[in-house]
């Protein structure tokens, strides 16, 4: 799975949108985008992922670069509960043999007040 | 989403005793789970992964003589710490493949906490 680049952390005031970048320059063609985030000590959360358009649910939109050498997570309306750190992770996703996510270190993200 | 849930959510124990943790998926059949864990302020590492009815793939450096892992039911694995000592308090967590989507998404447990004193 390819490697990817998140900046250790970032605050974000309540309210506003929080952007969350991820650098995955050597990612393969066939080779999704997933976001993740752990709010402390708890199990990760799914958040969204995508493979080359645009996405958006219920709780983010992930936008991704045409070259998708990178993406952004954005969460338009930040609130306290999303303080969390924030995984970019990128992996195969196919029909089969599962396999394990590979985290990096993850974005730490504050919300503030 | 599919849950997955893990039990106990903390346990304390003694040096030298054995913890069991249990892995539930509760609305899907999970064909696969996998085990993480993750020290304070650090992500979380991968240690090994189980198929059903079939024998763990540890991760290197993880001794499977001592986190014993059994994925003996579609719904239920157990990871046993077995002389547990206080290096291996940590963070275990758990998550769980196989839920009929083909493409074999992720759904991972609460944690479960685990202090050697």
């Amino acid at each position: 799975d390819a490697k990817t680049t998140q900046p250790p952390s970032m605050d974000c005031a309540e309210g506003r949108a929080a952007n969350l970048p991820c650098n995955h320059s050597t990612i393969s063609g066939n080779e999704y985008v997933y976001w993740y985030r752990q709010i402390h000590s708890q199990g990760p959360q799914y958040i969204i992922h995508g493979l080359k358009n645009n996405e958006t649910n219920e709780m983010a939109s992930l936008i991704i670069t045409e070259d998708r050498k990178s993406s952004t997570l954005i969460l338009p309306h930040a609130t306290l509960r999303d303080t969390a750190v924030y995984y970019c992770i990128v992996r195969v996703r196919f029909s089969g043999s599962a396999r394990q996510l590979t985290f990096g270190s993850g974005t730490q993200l504050t919300v503030l007040p | 989403g599919a849950v997955v849930s893990q039990h106990p959510s903390r346990v304390i124990c003694k040096s030298g005793t054995s913890v069991k943790i249990e892995c539930r998926s509760l609305d899907f059949q999970a064909t696969t789970m996998f085990w993480y864990r993750q020290f304070p302020k650090q992500s979380l590492m991968l240690m090994a992964t189980s198929n059903e009815g079939s024998k763990a793939t540890y991760e290197q450096g993880v001794e499977k003589d001592k986190f014993l892992i059994n994925h003996a039911s579609l719904t239920l694995s157990t990871l046993t710490v077995t002389s547990a000592h206080p290096e291996d308090s940590s963070f275990y967590i758990c998550s769980a493949s196989g839920g009929g989507s083909s493409y074999n998404e992720q759904f991972f447990g609460p944690g479960t906490r685990l202090t050697v004193l």
